[in-house]
């Protein structure tokens, strides 16, 4: 079973600086999907950012990266230029491909999340 | 699209009652998955459908929780009966079939059993 874990409960970062979120998961699969969600103080859980496992390159999404180990298992988000709309929960998740060219979907695994606050 | 629709947004309820959770996906998609969030476990995965059949439900605590997807539009999370350590926050979300895509979320359910 693939497992998801983020070993920083909380982080803070203060305003405009950037920070790391870590990440790592363990799977014995090739071909997956990871993703970072962001949980807001709203509840609404958000897509940040979204990484193909088969692509190398590292995605992007404007003030949002990650860096992404394929042969170490890890995938760490990164802010630039924290804000505070950035203070959330933060979730890394992890989705097989497996069932892909069946037409079916396979589960969303979470980690247990970390809390950022943003300070001024 | 309005999103994933959840029903009701909070629910209190006396131990013993029970409780029903419903859910609209997004038009289209063809994955649903439901999900307890509390903050001793965090998001557990209680049970997902694809095509409204039940793929895996390992994830559901016990005899008390049920599911059901009776077409692709609706989803029932039902508890009953209804205790205490049942309190949470319930998530529905849904995906599309397409390869890589993400399972967008409702606003959740608030359940307080007193």
């Amino acid at each position: 079973a693939q497992t998801v874990t983020q070993s920083q409960p909380e982080m803070s970062v203060q305003e405009a600086e950037t920070v790391t979120l870590s990440c790592t998961y363990d799977t014995s699969e090739s071909d997956y999907y990871l993703f970072w969600y962001k949980q807001p103080p709203s509840r609404q859980m958000i897509l940040v950012i979204r990484q193909e496992a088969y692509k190398q390159q590292n995605a992007t999404e404007n003030r949002f990266s990650v860096n992404f180990q394929k042969a170490a298992k890890s995938f760490s988000l990164k802010i630039s230029d924290s804000q505070l709309g950035d203070a959330a929960m933060y979730f890394c998740a992890y989705r097989s491909a497996i069932r892909w060219n069946t037409g079916t979907a396979s589960k969303l695994t979470f980690g247990t999340g970390t809390r950022l606050q943003v300070t001024l | 699209d309005a999103g994933v629709i959840q029903s009701p947004r909070h629910e209190v309820t006396e131990m013993g009652q029970e409780v029903t959770l419903r859910c609209k996906p997004i038009s289209g998609h063809n994955s649903l998955f439901w999900y307890r969030q509390t903050m001793m476990r965090g998001l557990e995965l209680l049970i997902y459908f694809n095509n409204n059949v039940p793929i895996d439900d390992s994830g559901m605590p016990e005899d008390r929780f049920s599911a059901k997807m009776p077409n692709a539009s609706f989803s029932t999370l039902k508890i009953q009966p209804s205790e205490p350590r049942d309190s949470a926050v319930y998530f529905c979300a849904s995906s599309f079939k397409g390869r890589g895509t993400e399972a967008f979320f409702g606003q959740g359910t608030r359940l307080t059993v007193v």
